[in-house]
């Protein structure tokens, strides 16, 4: 079975902090992928990274930069210079593949961690 | 291209009520998939539709729940008999019908709300 865990229930920083959320999951596929959400306070999922897990490339985009360690089964995710609007929930998601083919399959979600940046 | 739509965006219930959630997948998506998050948790998968066929339900409640995603309109998640605890924010994701991924695009959700 597949599990995401994010041990972080919720972080507190100021603006201009970096911080990193983490993220663990669980899984017996050898072909998956990772995923991070943003979820504001309006509700919608905002579609930030997608990962396969045969590409462990750290990758940045802007302030945000992802560290993907599938030695220790982690994909955490880094904000650089915080900003108030940075608040939301995030969510990390594994999605299993299907007859080890890379293909769509239902996601694994995290319980989120929620990230309130002060002013 | 629009994106994943769905309707109503806002529903409130009366106990013992049905409600009717509709996911209108993006233009050549034919994978649907349906989650539920409850209040203050992450999204739990129900189930993953294909046009006219149920690939995965394990998510799905055993009772009350069903799902369906007709050849012609939009996938119908339906819950008969509506309790409290169904009060929750409902979202639909679809995905193209390619052999290599494709990312599931996400719907902004309707919240149920059940008095």
């Amino acid at each position: 079975a597949q599990k995401v865990t994010q041990a972080q229930t919720e972080i507190s920083v100021v603006e201009k902090e970096d911080v990193t959320l983490d993220c663990v999951y669980e899984t017996r596929d050898t072909t998956y992928y990772l995923f991070w959400y943003k979820q504001p306070p309006s509700g919608e999922l905002v579609f930030l990274i997608r990962r396969n897990s045969f590409d462990e490339q750290n990758e940045i985009s802007g302030r945000y930069s992802w560290n993907f360690q599938k030695s220790t089964s982690s994909f955490n995710f880094t904000i650089t210079a915080s900003q108030v609007v940075d608040s939301a929930v995030y969510f990390c998601a594994l999605s299993e593949s299907s007859l080890g083919v890379l293909r769509a399959g239902k996601s694994t979600f995290g319980d989120g961690t929620t990230l309130t940046v002060k002013p | 291209n629009a994106g994943v739509m769905q309707n109503p965006r806002h529903l409130v219930r009366r106990r013992g009520q049905e409600a009717r959630l509709r996911c209108s997948p993006m233009k050549g998506h034919s994978h649907v998939y349906w989650y539920r998050q409850l209040p203050e948790e992450g999204l739990k998968f129900m189930v993953y539709l294909q046009k006219e066929n149920i690939i995965d339900e394990s998510g799905m409640p055993k009772e009350r729940f069903s799902a369906e995603f007709p050849k012609e309109g939009p996938s119908i998640l339906r819950i008969q008999q509506v309790v409290r605890g169904d009060s929750a924010a409902y979202f639909c994701a679809s995905s193209p019908p390619s052999v290599s991924y494709n990312e599931q695009f996400f719907g902004p959700g309707t919240r149920l709300t059940v008095l």
